[in-house]
């Protein structure tokens, strides 16, 4: 049972436009959620979060945007630049059961 | 600051053999995670622990494998009689484990079994 599901395995983008990730959860009761990007050989680095209780935040180039009718959070970056490129996860969690659950993931690349 | 530390970054062991993955959370954190990656996939979580305590291990096969976070010391993540299948990286995280807060990652370790 997938809760939180990032359809686009790939995803390429040119150099100074912009990146949109894309991440469905089922579970109604989340209510933080987060993106991560990984480097091959690294641990997953945290990028930005957001309560459900707020439908957009901003940091930098990096913007989360939450619809909790759709159950679907999406992240933009902008402008994107090569070091971009990397599989960013998106995870989901209910604070009252402390179990974050993560999507597959999007290898973004980021093309010169 | 140390981030979360994890140790060996890379583990390699014959089939049969036990596998001992430790994981030292960051300062102040108290809830450690371990998640595994197979190549090509996500992190899928495997078991949630505090000090001294599983929380909850629903996402880890109930054998061969166990997890421990004793008061002193690194949390444990053991795998005996490996088989080829364990081949993966596993990760280890921490959070404070207050609030809505975000986990941090270790950079794992890759264990292959031969």
């Amino acid at each position: 049972d997938q809760q939180v599901k990032q359809n686009s395995p790939s995803l390429s983008v040119q150099e100074g436009r912009i990146s949109i990730l894309n991440c469905d959860y089922t579970n109604s009761m989340f209510d933080y959620f987060l993106w991560y990007k990984k480097y091959p050989a690294e641990g997953p680095t945290f990028l930005i979060s957001i309560s459900s209780i707020k439908d957009k935040n901003e940091d930098g180039r990096f913007t989360v945007f939450l619809n909790k009718s759709a159950k679907h959070l999406s992240l933009h970056i902008v402008p994107s630049q090569p070091g971009d490129s990397a599989v960013y996860f998106c995870a989901a969690v209910y604070s009252g059961t402390y179990k974050y659950i993560f999507g597959t993931g999007t290898r973004l690349k980021v093309l010169a | 600051n140390a981030g979360v530390m994890q140790n060996p970054r890379h583990l390699v062991r014959r089939r049969g053999q036990e596998a001992r993955l430790r994981c030292s959370p960051m300062k102040g954190h108290s809830h450690v995670y371990w998640y595994r990656q197979l190549p090509e996939e996500g992190l899928k979580f495997m078991v949630y622990l505090q000090k001294e305590n599983i929380i909850d291990e629903s996402g880890m096969p109930k054998e061969r494998f166990s997890a421990e976070f004793p008061k002193e010391g690194p949390s444990i993540l053991r795998i005996q009689q490996v088989v080829r299948g364990d081949s993966a990286a596993y990760f280890c995280a921490s959070s404070p484990g207050t609030g809505q807060s975000p986990l941090h990652f270790g950079n794992g370790t890759r264990l292959t079994v031969t």
